[in-house]
């Protein structure tokens, strides 16, 4: 039972460049989320989805792309790096009613 | 948005003392939840409260949440180094449960 699993770790990106951030959870969950932390900050919610075929925005959407085709998998495509996207960014997912279980995060620095 | 505010920024006590860390937020809720970050890693799940609740425990940790105040307090008692973290908690919208905001934390310290 791996829990989630993000892919890459860590990510160097030219301004301008797009990439996709992959997230996969073996726990069957329905809901399923992205975030993004910046230094000394908490974290703000960029997109979210609430079962298979179903997405929605969260705070911080502008520049960023989901899609969920299977309940597992839930990538976060860039469309275009910037470098006010450096930051860390976080999957989560849950099921009703229950807390996140986090991934351990992709570090992306946009130069 | 909803984006709860923990208070206070930062903690310092030594081990074996009592840790207390609170959490405002604006609007009504279904739950709020509590988590844990250690330093460069991903976010732990402590405890979710519902809005018909007003305390709960998790072995050495309670939490309490007040509705009419909009605010949750979570009280870590006889603290230990490795209670070290960052800690966050995370609200509904209320209307909507699907989505939930994060605050921006209190960064614990326990001194050994």
């Amino acid at each position: 039972n791996a829990g989630v699993t993000q892919t890459p770790k860590f990510q160097v990106l030219k301004t301008g460049q797009s990439m996709t951030l992959q997230c996969a959870q073996d726990m069957n969950h329905e809901y399923m989320s992205w975030y993004r932390q910046d230094p000394g900050m908490g974290l703000r919610l960029i997109h979210y989805s609430v079962g298979a075929g179903i997405t929605d925005q969260g705070e911080v959407p502008n520049g960023y792309n989901v899609s969920r085709s299977t309940t597992e998998d839930f990538p976060l495509r860039l469309l275009s790096a910037a470098p006010s996207q450096t930051s860390v960014y976080f999957c989560a997912s849950r099921r009703a009613n229950y807390g996140y279980t986090f991934g351990s995060g992709t570090r992306l620095t946009v130069v | 948005s909803q984006q709860g505010e923990e208070d206070p920024q930062a903690l310092s006590i030594q081990e074996g003392e009592n840790a207390t860390m609170n959490c405002s937020y604006k609007t009504s809720i279904n739950n709020l939840q509590w988590y844990r970050q250690n330093s460069g890693r991903g976010l732990v799940h402590l405890i979710l409260i519902r809005s018909n609740e007003r305390e709960k425990h998790s072995g050495r940790l309670r939490v309490t949440l007040d509705t009419s105040k909009k605010s949750s307090s979570l009280l870590i008692t006889a603290s230990r180094a490795a209670d070290t973290a960052s800690y966050f908690c995370a609200t509904d919208e209320g209307y909507n449960f699907n989505k939930f905001y994060f605050g921006s934390g209190t960064k614990l310290n326990v001194k050994p």
